[in-house]
């Protein structure tokens, strides 16, 4: 079975600042890979997906996050943050063709962006 | 939000009860699933379902329950409600063709007292 870990819980960080949040997933075989943010009081939301190819993506909002296989990662990034990203970002993974489509996710890490 | 309900949105119950919580779709989609979201542990998957009256254990299934008799309703029920079921559910559903990627409710506060 899969597994995803994110490092960080919390991040604080000022507007304007560079964000990078880690992920690593444990997994023998091919994956697609998963960003999800939540808002403060709303459901989950895709910030962007990695399924093949071009191993740096680009999501909403400005985000982007690379797929480093020979580390099992696919940490998250923003150049420059905003207060309105401030929220809850979770990592998932998918293991590709196995039953049921099952998403793991991280426990989650919660940004909060000081004006 | 790919036309999906859940109710109640919230709910104060006592230990001991039973609890059913729905989820309700309008677009007719194959998969759907329950997770349960608590701090530090993200989300995790309780039941989910690929079909009319197909359902399959996520990662903490004990505890809980789930039917789908119909396509567009998938039931998670709590037979005897416990503190350590204190939660919020989503529910989610892939898109058919949507490749794996899942929509989410609104979520289901639930607080067992």
């Amino acid at each position: 079975a899969q597994s995803v870990s994110q490092h960080n819980h919390h991040v604080i960080l000022s507007e304007a600042a560079s964000l990078e949040l880690g992920c690593n997933y444990s997994y023998g075989g091919t994956v697609n890979l998963f960003w999800y943010v939540q808002y403060p009081g709303q459901h989950l939301q895709l910030l962007l997906k990695y399924f093949s190819g071009d191993p740096l993506v680009k999501g909403i909002k400005g985000f982007e996050a690379e797929f480093i296989k020979s580390k099992f990662s696919f940490n998250l990034r923003k150049p420059s943050v905003q207060w309105s990203d401030t929220a809850e970002y979770f990592c998932a993974v998918n293991a590709r063709g196995a039953a049921g489509n099952k998403l793991t996710f991280g426990g989650g890490t919660r940004v909060l962006v000081k004006p | 939000d790919a036309g999906i309900t859940q109710s109640p949105r919230h709910k104060v119950t006592e230990t001991g009860t039973p609890v059913t919580l729905r989820c309700h779709q309008t677009e007719n989609h194959r998969y759907m699933y329950w997770y349960r979201q608590d701090p530090g542990h993200g989300l995790r998957l309780i039941h989910y379902s690929y079909g009319v009256k197909d359902t399959d254990k996520g990662e903490v299934s004990d505890g809980y329950s789930v039917s789908r008799s119909k396509t567009e309703d998938f039931l998670l029920t709590l037979e005897s409600a416990t503190s350590s079921q204190t939660s919020v559910y989503f529910c989610a559903i892939k898109a058919t063709g949507g490749r794996e990627k899942l929509f989410f409710g609104s979520g289901t506060q639930l607080s067992v007292l």
